[in-house]
């Protein structure tokens, strides 16, 4: 079974401009969540889809962040435009859904990430 | 979710018994304990997961005592290769949903 694939797994940009990341979740999986990790900060959660609809996005930073699934397959999340402060880790995971019962933090599947520069 | 304490870091040599202890004092009585655990330039991994006693697979255990306010992932006889961060998440069957992570435990094993 082919894992969670993210790309590119590195992106240098200037400030102002456009990045788009994209992620690839284990396919049967409905759900897919985006998180990010600046230097020396913690994990965030940035946002959840469920299939292609948002269920929870919560965690994104701001308007210059904006995530889509169209068709609920993979998913892109695009940052326009880009800010020195965006720069750190994305990461994208899948799980898949199993409806009510399914104990907190099992069946999770993360990427290898994105590492994003913004000079 | 309950939250949870666990040291920032830790060092440990080759071929040693590593333990790491996780603090969760007002974890519910449905609440699971998990483990994550990443490498660098990786995303997490689940490693173990229990709710109650000990758990244990081919990568890690999991003690869990009877009032389930701590737990400790034990892993045997560490390698290089398991240097890498260590998250204790703790929380309730979860309807699909996110996972947040703390600070987590950085391991770093020594030659």
């Amino acid at each position: 079974e082919a894992g969670v694939t993210q790309f590119p797994s590195h992106s240098v940009i200037e400030k102002g401009q456009t990045v788009t990341l994209r992620c690839d979740p284990i396919s049967g999986h409905d759900n897919l969540y985006w998180y990010r990790r600046v230097m020396g900060k913690e994990i965030k959660f940035l946002l959840h889809f469920v299939k292609e609809s948002k269920q929870d996005e919560s965690g994104m930073p701001n308007n210059r962040f904006l995530a889509e699934r169209t068709g609920g397959t993979y998913s892109t999340l695009k940052v326009q435009p880009a800010e020195l402060e965006d720069s750190g880790v994305y990461f994208c995971a899948s799980s898949q859904a199993v409806g009510a019962r399914q104990p907190y933090g099992y069946g999770y599947t993360f990427g290898s990430g994105t590492r994003l520069t913004v000079v | 979710l309950a939250k949870t304490t666990q040291p920032i870091s830790m060092d440990s040599y080759e071929g040693q018994e590593v333990n790491i202890t996780c603090s969760h004092n007002n974890i519910a009585t449905n609440d699971y304990i998990t483990w994550y655990q990443q490498f660098p330039s990786q995303g997490p991994r689940f490693i173990i997961q229990g709710y109650k006693t000990k758990v244990t697979n081919e990568v890690a255990s999991l003690f869990i005592p009877a009032d389930r306010k701590s737990s400790t992932l034990s892993l045997p006889r560490v390698s290089l290769s398991d240097t890498a961060v260590y998250y204790c998440l703790v929380g309730d069957i979860n309807r699909d949903d996110k996972i947040i992570f703390g600070k987590g435990t950085r391991l770093h094993i020594l030659p």
